[in-house]
């Protein structure tokens, strides 16, 4: 069945580049979106259909999807991007990725 | 403003069941395609279900199928979840979200805040 698989964390210094991944067989193949969730907090869209913001998400905040793997990059990362984030794709359904925690530090 | 709020979890026995209600408001319910997302205790993101916005098409997870229904009321803007045959695994947070209407592949635009339903004996 078909999978996407992130890295569970991923740590960064604040003002430098985060990249997180999401692998998935032939991912480029179709559109995949991001959500940040910060502790206590619902999921909120930063990315959809593989690069586009959404209103009211800052433009430190991009995406990428090609191959196998959809890329989010936060540049500039600050303090208030720690959070975990999740990507998402559909097949046969929505299709969540695990996870991955976003530590700034 | 958007707004979505979800009623109905509790504790419950395995093998019981509940109904997850989602009140929505600030947009016109009936034009937008509709999920439960769930989300176990320190786990990530999983899709329960799919509801179009006439209900024509229905989709749900290998895991619960067979033993959620998911349905709607256009009329009174609510998105609602029976959930029969409950199991310990169903322990969750269930978020009720709405799909993008302009987004080819439906991203989630807007969650509700989320109802708990903890399934323990």
């Amino acid at each position: 069945s078909f999978e996407l698989t992130q890295p569970p964390s991923v740590s960064v210094s604040p003002g430098q580049t985060a990249t997180i991944t999401c692998s998935g067989d032939k991912l480029g193949d179709q559109f995949v979106c991001w959500y940040q969730q910060k502790p206590g907090q619902s999921p909120v869209v930063v990315i959809y259909e593989d690069s586009k913001r959404p209103s009211g998400i800052p433009e430190r905040f991009s995406g990428s999807n090609s191959g196998n793997t959809a890329t989010l990059t936060i540049s500039g990362t600050q303090p208030m991007d720690e959070a975990d984030y999740y990507c998402q794709a559909w097949d046969n359904g929505a299709l969540f990725g695990g996870g991955t925690k976003l530590t700034v530090l | 403003e958007v707004q979505m709020e979800e009623s109905g979890g509790g504790l419950v026995q395995p093998g019981g069941s509940l109904r997850l209600s989602c009140v929505a408001s600030g947009f016109t319910f009936s034009t937008y395609e509709m999920n439960w997302v769930r989300q176990a205790p320190g786990k990530g993101l999983e899709w329960v279900s799919y509801i179009s916005g006439s209900s024509r098409t229905i989709y749900y997870a290998d895991s619960v199928k067979g033993r959620f229904t998911i349905s709607r009321d256009n009329a009174k803007n609510s998105l609602f979840l029976q959930m029969d045959s409950l199991r310990v695994e169903d322990t969750a947070v269930y978020y009720c979200a709405r799909e993008n209407l302009i987004a080819t592949a439906g991203d989630f635009d807007h969650w509700g805040r989320g109802t708990l339903v903890t399934v323990s004996s």
